[in-house]
């Protein structure tokens, strides 16, 4: 069963740095998006992406954030410069006609 | 404005009994609707999702949910639940394409033994 896959599992950064984290989509899908889960709430949508553009995206994905699919097969999240309160798991989804699958996340803690 | 709403923050049930999950939805268009289960720690995976037709949809684990678009409503069922359905389960709607999908908030299950 293909699936999406998320690296890092868990990526501890400090105060003021940039991540980038990276999602592989499953194959042929067109569909990607990010979402966010800060610890015991629920699933915050932050941006869609589809046909190398994005396609919208939540208050939330203000300057700070950025995607790429920067060689059609990985999809990256970035954050240019991590506050406390972007501590979250973060998950990358794809779409087909079947529905959306989820990867695994990336847990962030941002120090 | 989409919106989904899981009225039950937690329920606990004793396993072998019945479940069912409440889930309402407010959406535009017709809407794409989805369950999510989240283990502790792990990511989400898709139980089952409604998109036309048959308005009783199966999905995985024994699981299955009704639309009734009369009320809004996608409720999860399961006729009897084991210890490893304790999880937490989303609900979820969206279009077709690249319109995003809206969570709930959530229901924790927790089973008795």
């Amino acid at each position: 069963e293909p699936e999406v896959t998320q690296t890092p599992s868990h990526q501890v950064t400090q105060m003021g740095q940039e991540v980038i984290l990276r999602c592989v989509p499953i194959s042929n899908h067109l569909y990607f998006y990010w979402y966010r889960q800060i610890l015991g709430q629920k699933v915050e949508f932050l941006v869609s992406f589809y046909n190398n553009e994005i396609s919208e995206k939540s208050e939330i994905f203000d300057d700070q954030f950025s995607v790429e699919r920067p060689d059609g097969s990985n999809f990256t999240l970035k954050i240019r410069s991590t506050k406390l309160e972007d501590s979250a798991m973060y998950f990358c989804a794809s779409r087909d006609s079947r529905g959306a699958f989820f990867g695994q996340g990336t847990r962030l803690t941002v120090v | 404005a989409q919106s989904v709403t899981q009225p039950d923050i937690h329920i606990t049930v004793s396993e072998g009994a019945s479940l069912e999950l409440r889930c309402n939805y407010s959406y535009g268009a017709t809407p794409y609707l989805f369950w999510y289960v989240q283990s502790p720690g792990q990511g989400l995976q898709l139980l089952l999702k409604y998109f036309s037709g048959d308005t009783l949809v199966q999905g995985i684990k024994g699981f299955e949910a009704e639309f009734k678009r009369s009320q809004s409503s996608f409720n999860l069922r399961k006729p009897s639940v084991h210890w490893s359905d304790a999880a937490e389960y989303f609900c979820a709607v969206g279009g077709n394409r690249d319109d995003k999908i809206i969570f709930g908030k959530g229901t924790r299950l927790h089973i008795l033994p």
